[in-house]
């Protein structure tokens, strides 16, 4: 099993819709997660830390659910600009990340 | 300053070349690494320097070489490189290494390498 495992999507969504990724994990021992995002031939941009409580920011919402391991990321109302590849990462007991593949999102107008 | 910056954002070098890759911070940031990501796939790392220390070496092979210099500069050397080694060359920073509270990565915008 990876450890980390993404849908590679991609998800063609209908601008203003809402849309949700999961990534799951197989390290229980992991510390911190995040959100980051990857514009075509660009480098990746922290989106957002996860937190257990959960945590929102604008129209993002992350989430961690540590019993079934995963974090979710959910996106309202969605922008032509949103549209980009969505990394999930996590700190292993190494405090090294570890990435996932990614999830590829396409926001049509 | 919030950026990591890098030098050159494109290469294309010979397979007998010497060449090297710059990167720059004033974040004020301990912890520096290199990544290395292929199309389609996400980075892999290669190198971390904490306080300046080379503290992993992913087992990646000797035509690379990272240098640092002093807490804001990382450069990597490349020296006798493969075709198979084109691709995105990420530079990253954080506050500390191994800091398990981790506040993100924040990433130069990169060296688009091709090796001919």
């Amino acid at each position: 099993r990876k450890e980390v495992e993404q849908d590679p999507g991609p998800f063609n969504v209908p601008e203003g819709a809402t849309v949700a990724f999961n990534c799951t994990y197989s390290n229980s021992a992991s510390q911190s997660f995040f959100w980051y995002r990857q514009d075509c031939r660009k480098e990746p941009k922290l989106l957002m830390s996860v937190y257990s409580s959960g945590n929102e920011d604008g129209r993002f919402t992350a989430q961690l659910n540590r019993a079934s391991q995963y974090i979710s990321l959910l996106i309202r109302d969605s922008k032509l600009s949103d549209s980009a590849t969505y990394l999930c990462v996590f700190l292993d007991s190494n405090y090294q990340l570890i990435w996932g593949a990614g999830t590829k999102l396409i926001i049509k107008p | 300053d919030t950026e990591v910056t890098q030098t050159p954002k494109h290469l294309v070098m010979g397979m007998t070349n010497k060449k090297s890759l710059k990167c720059e911070q004033h974040m004020g940031h301990r912890a520096m690494y290199w990544y290395k990501q292929k199309a389609k796939k996400p980075p892999e790392l290669m190198f971390v320097y904490s306080y300046e220390k080379l503290s992993i070496n992913e087992s990646v092979p000797s035509r690379f070489s990272p240098e640092c210099p002093n807490s804001s500069l990382l450069n990597l050397h490349l020296h006798a490189l493969q075709p198979e080694d084109s691709a995105l060359y990420l530079c990253a920073s954080s506050q500390v290494f191994r800091d398990r509270l981790n506040y993100g990565y924040t990433f130069g915008s990169g060296t688009r390498l091709t090796v001919v």
